[in-house]
């Protein structure tokens, strides 16, 4: 089973900073197999990125998703009130799919 | 607009049964592969299952593996999650999700969501 180990847990920001979240996994894995998605309060999860960096239709240019091998990271270039959610990366190499725990980006 | 929408939650003894349906619309649900995902109360997403568009390929986590079947029929646009022998670590909001088509073959990522229904085992 592949792991992935997001960090930090919580990331305090203000509106208009810049989020820097991690993704590692446990072994290499194609970027192609990457997904990142938002949840907010109450709500399902939505798709961000996929393929480490392809923005889902829909997606505000300020998300950006980049990394490859085991190392992989979700930018938000300056942050929306709407932001404020938690963030989850998804492997899809193989069987068992698996996400990461999350990253809490809350409001310093 | 892509739908989803599951039922079938509710709160169920520990030891019991209950069989979780989701209905999609907008889109032909007869080619894509489905999954389950769930999220117990204040925790992370964790996959449970997937179905792919013929029903030919099925896979489970080892957590509910020999407990759960899922299942689905194109006619009536619906995957469905048999749950059986319940245990208090299954309750949690029981997400159904259609996988994308962005590539034509192997796993994909999850695009649509439906809003989820809480199964709650407990005595």
């Amino acid at each position: 089973e592949i792991v992935l180990t997001q960090s930090p847990g919580t990331l305090s920001l203000s509106p208009g900073e810049r989020a820097t979240l991690s993704c590692r996994a446990s072994e290499t894995i194609s970027s192609r197999y990457l997904a990142w998605y938002q949840q907010r309060p109450g709500q399902s999860p939505r798709l961000l990125i996929y393929s480490a960096s392809v923005r889902a239709t829909g997606i505000p240019d300020r998300f950006s998703g980049s990394g490859s091998g085991t190392d992989f990271t979700l930018t938000i270039s300056r942050l929306e009130p709407e932001d404020f959610a938690v963030y989850y990366c998804q492997q899809y190499v193989s069987s068992p799919l698996t996400f990461g725990g999350g990253t809490k980006v809350d409001i310093k | 607009e892509v739908q989803l929408v599951e039922s079938g939650g509710g709160l169920v003894k520990p030891g019991g049964s209950l069989r979780l349906s989701c209905e999609a619309s907008e889109f032909t649900f007869s080619v894509f592969s489905m999954d389950w995902v769930r999220q117990a109360p204040g925790k992370g997403l964790e996959w449970v299952s997937s179905i792919s568009s013929t029903s030919n390929h099925i896979f489970y986590a080892d957590s509910v593996k020999g407990r759960f079947t899922i299942s689905r029929d194109n006619s009536k646009n619906s995957v469905y999650l048999q749950m059986n022998s319940l245990r208090a670590e299954d309750t949690a909001v029981y997400y159904c999700a259609r996988e994308s088509p962005h590539f034509p073959s192997g796993w994909n990522d999850l695009d649509f969501w439906g809003q989820g229904t809480l199964v709650t085992v407990s005595s």
